[in-house]
């Protein structure tokens, strides 16, 4: 399973526009990149999942560049409300694949 | 539609109790896993189920942690003889298929503290 790399804090503001750089150099072929958020006492939230160049939907964008050795969601005007820990994780598309959580980015927003 | 659902929420344990923890995952979800978070970190696998056969249990610490999924929905993780290092919290997972395609969704997991 390839080692991912974040940042361990984050601080923005209101209205801003977050960028949480995820650091994967070995990745391997087959590997998909998800995101998720959590919460305080919480569970894990799926955010996001690409494999290369961008994907977007309604919450947040993922840019992969061609070598996927790192990739970058990016969170659109955030509010205090996506204050939380954000997962960058790597693996195969398979069957009972085993997620491996890292320490997460934890992201302060400040009004 | 609801969510995976974990019960009790919380749980306070003295050492050398016997825990059962629960989780009903969301109907029609083929892979159910279950993880341990530590204060501070980020959630580690334990244990994985198809259905109710039980296909991973590499992450379980000791063999006081037994993971059972009999009718292939809910699942119950229990603990005997907990010690203070057991503390944490536990939280279930579900998909639907169970790959990169198909998105785990996590329960609010269950806190347990053991004095």
């Amino acid at each position: 399973l390839a080692k991912t790399t974040q940042p361990i804090s984050m601080d923005s503001y209101e209205g801003q526009e977050v960028n949480i750089t995820c650091s994967h150099n070995n990745i391997a072929t087959n590997d998909y990149i998800t995101w998720y958020q959590q919460f305080p006492s919480q569970g894990p939230r799926f955010i996001i999942q690409g494999y290369k160049t961008k994907v977007t939907n309604e919450v947040a964008s993922l840019f992969i560049p061609a070598d996927r050795k790192s990739s970058t969601l990016s969170l659109p005007r955030v509010s205090l409300s996506d204050t939380a820990v954000y997962y960058c994780l790597v693996g195969e598309l398979e069957y009972g694949n085993k997620l491996v959580f890292g320490a997460g980015t934890i992201l302060r927003v400040k009004s | 539609g609801a969510g995976v659902s974990q019960s009790p929420r919380y749980k306070v344990a003295k050492r050398g109790q016997d825990v059962a923890l629960r989780c009903d995952p969301i109907s029609g979800h083929v892979s159910l896993f279950w993880y341990q978070q530590a204060l501070g970190q980020g959630p580690e696998f334990l244990t994985y189920f198809q259905n109710e056969a039980q296909l991973d249990k590499s992450g379980l610490p000791s063999d006081r942690f037994f993971a059972e999924r009999p009718e292939g929905s809910v699942s119950t993780l229990k603990i005997q003889r907990t010690q203070q290092e057991d503390s944490a919290v536990y939280l279930c997972a579900s998909s639907l298929e169970g790959n990169y395609n198909s998105p785990l969704h996590f329960g609010n997991g269950t806190r347990l503290t053991v004095t």
